[in-house]
């Protein structure tokens, strides 16, 4: 089955240094959405990405989904400790007719003050 | 809006005993999921409804997990009998449509088995 990978697991950066997380999917996807978790909460919508190759901003924030709309990041630019949580993608397969989300495993991320 | 609303936000009970998880959907919102999380396994989809329906529960791991939708308000996902390897935190999630709509979370239940 269609499967959705992130990497790394874990990152642990000093404060005002840059973070990225990739996302990688086993199929196509019509459209990635990142979500971020704060310890003990719930998952939060971010953003959307629905063209190949689309690049979209929110303030230190930028997301890319890639031309082949398999893969995806999220960049993070001089981190603050209000950016830690765990970062998830997730997205849809077209030919999957049921048009679930898959989550992908998530990127933890620590923020050193 | 209140947002979707789970309860109880924490329950703990011991092997062997049955468990109810509730859930209160965004008004509107035609699809309802339950999600299960753990450091091992992620976010798992468990089951999914459209409409008080459930379309997909290829993902509740055994017979032990049963859901229900009695109606676009409310749904609740019984565990019966619990062991403690369903320790975990159980999401329920709505959504306007499927796919490309948003999902929104709500807090979730943390479910500890003895």
């Amino acid at each position: 089955g269609q499967q959705v990978m992130q990497i790394p697991q874990y990152q642990h950066v000093q404060e005002g240094e840059d973070f990225t997380t990739y996302c990688n999917s086993s199929t196509t996807l019509s459209n990635i959405q990142w979500y971020k978790q704060r310890p003990g909460g719930h998952p939060v919508f971010l953003i959307q990405l629905v063209k190949s190759g689309e690049v979209k901003k929110q303030k230190r924030l930028t997301f890319q989904f890639g031309e082949a709309k398999k893969n995806s990041s999220l960049h993070i630019t001089a981190t603050q400790t209000t950016d830690v949580g765990t970062y998830f993608c997730a997205g849809d397969n077209p030919l999957d007719s049921s048009y679930k989300l898959i989550f992908g495993s998530g990127t933890r991320l620590l923020v050193r003050p | 809006d209140a947002g979707v609303i789970q309860s109880p936000r924490h329950e703990v009970t011991e092997m062997g005993q049955e468990v109810t998880l509730r859930c209160k959907p965004i008004s509107g919102h035609d699809y309802l999921f339950w999600y299960r999380q753990t450091m091992m396994r992620g976010l798992e989809l468990l089951i999914y409804f459209n409409n008080n329906v459930p379309i997909d529960d290829s993902g509740m791991p055994e017979d032990r997990f049963s859901a229900k939708m009695p109606n676009a308000s409310f749904s609740t996902l019984k565990i019966q009998p619990s062991e403690p390897r369903d320790s975990a935190v159980y999401f329920c999630a709505s959504s306007l449509g499927l796919g490309g709509d948003t999902q929104y979370f709500g807090p979730g239940t943390r479910l500890t088995v003895l």
